[in-house]
């Protein structure tokens, strides 16, 4: 069975400034998806950024940026230019390829509380 | 194109009731997923469905009963309701296997409190 844990329960920054999400990951799959799950107080599930484990390169989407370290099995969320409406709750999660057999599905850690302050 | 759809969006439950909720996605999706999700904790994986007539067992199915009887819906539904069921019910879908059809899309969700 796959383990994520994030170590960081809450963080707190200043506007503009960037922020650091940490996650690890323990799994014995070679081939995996890993993604970062943004989760406003309205509750709804917004995915943030995705890489597959097979990919050397770093995903990118805009102020959003991994660094994902297969070896250390660790993969942080680089948040630049933080700003007012990047508060809220951020899941790391784990998925493995459908393989037919076993339990399909995201693997959740129990999320970072981000707070940025004006 | 709503997307996934809950209902209802909010429930009270006594210890003992039985009820479904309901999942409705209109995006021709072949993959289904009920989460749960409980204070201080991320989201855990209940039932899911890989097609239509198909559902498997998750991490905590216990308690839990699903049907897809049609390929845009999936049902859930609680026999005998229990204050451990109190939480935060998601579902989710997803297009297919490959990884850019993996990506998941999320209902509003739907709070559930059992007293």
């Amino acid at each position: 069975a796959q383990t994520v844990t994030q170590s960081q329960p809450e963080m707190s920054v200043q506007e503009a400034e960037t922020v650091t999400l940490s996650c690890t990951y323990d799994t014995s799959e070679n081939n995996y998806y890993l993604f970062w799950y943004k989760q406003p107080p309205s509750r709804q599930m917004i995915l943030v950024i995705r890489q597959e484990a097979y990919k050397q390169q770093n995903a990118t989407e805009n102020r959003f940026s991994v660094n994902f370290q297969k070896a250390a099995k660790s993969f942080s969320l680089k948040i630049s230019d933080s700003q007012l409406g990047d508060t809220a709750m951020y899941f790391c999660a784990f998925m493995k390829p459908y393989s037919g057999g076993g339990a399909d599905g995201l693997t959740f850690g129990k999320g970072t509380h981000l707070i940025i302050q004006p | 194109n709503a997307g996934v759809t809950q209902t209802p969006k909010f429930r009270v439950l006594k210890t003992g009731q039985s009820m479904t909720l309901l999942c409705a996605q209109d995006m021709n999706h072949e993959y289904m997923y009920w989460y749960r999700q409980d204070p201080g904790m991320g989201l855990r994986l209940i039932h899911y469905s890989v097609g239509e007539g198909t559902t498997a067992k998750g991490e905590v199915p216990d308690g839990y009963n699903v049907s897809r009887l049609k390929k845009q819906n999936f049902l859930l539904g609680l026999e005998s309701a229990a204050p451990s069921q109190t939480s935060v019910y998601f579902c989710a879908s997803s297009r297919g296997q490959g990884m850019s059809t993996r990506e998941q899309y999320f209902g509003p969700g739907t709070r559930l409190t059992v007293t």
